[in-house]
């Protein structure tokens, strides 16, 4: 275990449903990020919190929502996903912006 | 914008011997991060090494080692002895000192066969 936990490691969702990633950090980082990581497609960055407010939105669609309800706790709610979003979504932290990260390992999604 | 490349998609190497990954990158920034993540089917990305750019030693860890060449940004992975565990795909990873995200290269699949 990293000191980065993520749930669940496995999820199959409708294109109707809602459903939500969870990330939790032990580590006392200030920052924490989500990557969307698809087959033979580098590391897409998604989102960047610093203290708990975002900083980067890296032009994702509406349907991905996150919520950073303390610098422990990340969340990636998800809502009318399409197929093109499947993919291991991971969530990392880091103890300050510019600095190396602590990756979780990760939530497989696919969206049926 | 920064851009890490990474020109080996695969590599395989026999259990024991030593293996180069290499990895490029652009940036105007002069001083910066780079990082080698790995990771193995579990899926789970570790932090192999981590170098400081305005330090000229190129950093070790045990069996893991880099030569960093800033001149021509140029970021070579080294891993001696290989073992079957070291089997992983391999990022190459980049940071600003001004910037907040960490900019990944395509990443190489590196296969140690026994």
């Amino acid at each position: 275990e990293t000191g980065v936990t993520q749930t669940p490691r496995h999820l199959v969702m409708g294109m109707t449903n809602k459903k939500s990633l969870k990330c939790e950090q032990h580590l006392g980082h200030n920052a924490m990020y989500w990557y969307k990581q698809s087959a033979k497609k580098p590391l897409e960055l998604m989102f960047v919190y610093s203290l708990e407010e975002r900083v980067e939105n890296n032009s994702v669609p509406s349907r991905f929502s996150p919520e950073c309800p303390n610098s422990s706790h990340l969340f990636l709610h998800l809502h009318t996903l399409q197929p093109e979003d499947s993919a291991l979504y991971l969530c990392a932290s880091s103890p300050r912006l510019n600095y190396g990260y602590t990756f979780g390992s990760g939530t497989r999604l696919t969206v049926v | 914008a920064q851009t890490v490349t990474q020109s080996q998609p695969e590599m395989s190497v026999q259990e024991a011997e030593t293996v180069t990954l290499s990895c490029t990158y652009d940036t105007s920034e002069s001083n910066y991060y780079l990082f080698w993540y790995k990771q193995p089917p579990s899926r789970q990305m570790i932090l192999v090494i981590r170098q400081e750019a305005y330090k000229q030693q190129n950093a070790t860890e045990n069996r893991f080692s880099v030569n960093f060449q800033k001149a021509a940004k140029s970021f070579s992975l080294k891993i001696s002895d290989s073992q079957l565990g070291d089997t992983a795909m391999y990022f190459c990873a980049f940071i600003g000192t001004s910037g907040s995200r960490l900019t990944f290269g395509e990443g190489t699949q590196l296969t140690v066969n026994p």
